[in-house]
């Protein structure tokens, strides 16, 4: 099965700055790479995704970058805002693990007004 | 609107009760998912389905059972619940297989004494 790790689990960060929450996972053949966003006492919705053909992908203020060789990708966050404050959970899927997405332990982004 | 629906919301029961939490979606996806999650830690995946019929054991075990009779339907079962099984648990849904966005439910908080 697919192992993944998450880094940081916690990461603080003044409005206006970036963050970048990095995820490393262990299935070579995974090939679908989403960011999950939980605010506290919500559901998770998806916020960003790439698949493997691809290398970068932005919306707006939110880009993935993926790097398949190195198996990790990265959740950058810029000009960051106090509603941005959540839980970050990383889920790469597609591989060995069939029909499973198998989520990171997730990161707990604190925005400072 | 298209949606995904949890009910109880929040449940306190004794030890050794047997409980039903429901989900239902509107989405019209064939592919479901029960997740436990301890607040705003990683979500643990413990049943999912492919569609009508079909029902898979996931990464965490767990001592519920699942039914997917309807297509909309999906009930997770604790036959005799424990204090052990105090957590959240998430409910979603996918269109497609594991390269596609997953909705979630708002959740089910169970509290065993």
């Amino acid at each position: 099965g697919e192992n993944v790790e998450q880094h940081p689990s916690t990461l603080s960060v003044q409005e206006g700055d970036s963050a970048v929450i990095k995820c490393t996972y262990s299935d070579s053949a995974s090939n679908y790479f989403p960011w999950y966003k939980q605010e506290l006492g919500k559901r998770p919705q998806l916020i960003i995704d790439i698949r493997s053909n691809v290398g970068e992908k932005k919306d707006q203020r939110i880009a993935v970058t993926l790097n398949k060789t190195a198996k990790h990708f990265s959740l950058h966050i810029t000009e960051t805002q106090p509603e941005d404050s959540a839980v970050y959970f990383c889920a790469p899927g597609g591989g060995t693990s069939y029909g499973k997405l198998t989520f990171g332990q997730g990161t707990i982004l604190t925005v400072h007004p | 609107e298209a949606d995904i629906y949890q009910t109880p919301r929040y449940l306190v029961i004794g030890t050794g009760k047997k409980i039903t939490l429901e989900c239902s979606q509107t989405m019209g996806h064939d592919k479901m998912y029960w997740y436990q999650q301890d607040p705003g830690m990683e979500l643990h995946l413990i049943h999912y389905s492919y569609g009508v019929n079909s029902t898979e054991k996931g990464d965490l075990s767990s001592e519920s059972t699942v039914s997917r009779i309807r297509t909309e339907h999906f009930p997770l079962t604790l036959e005799s619940a424990r204090p052990s099984h105090t957590s959240q648990y998430l409910c979603a849904s996918s269109e497609y297989w594991s390269t596609d966005t997953q909705y979630f439910g708002p959740g089910t908080r169970l509290t065993v004494l």
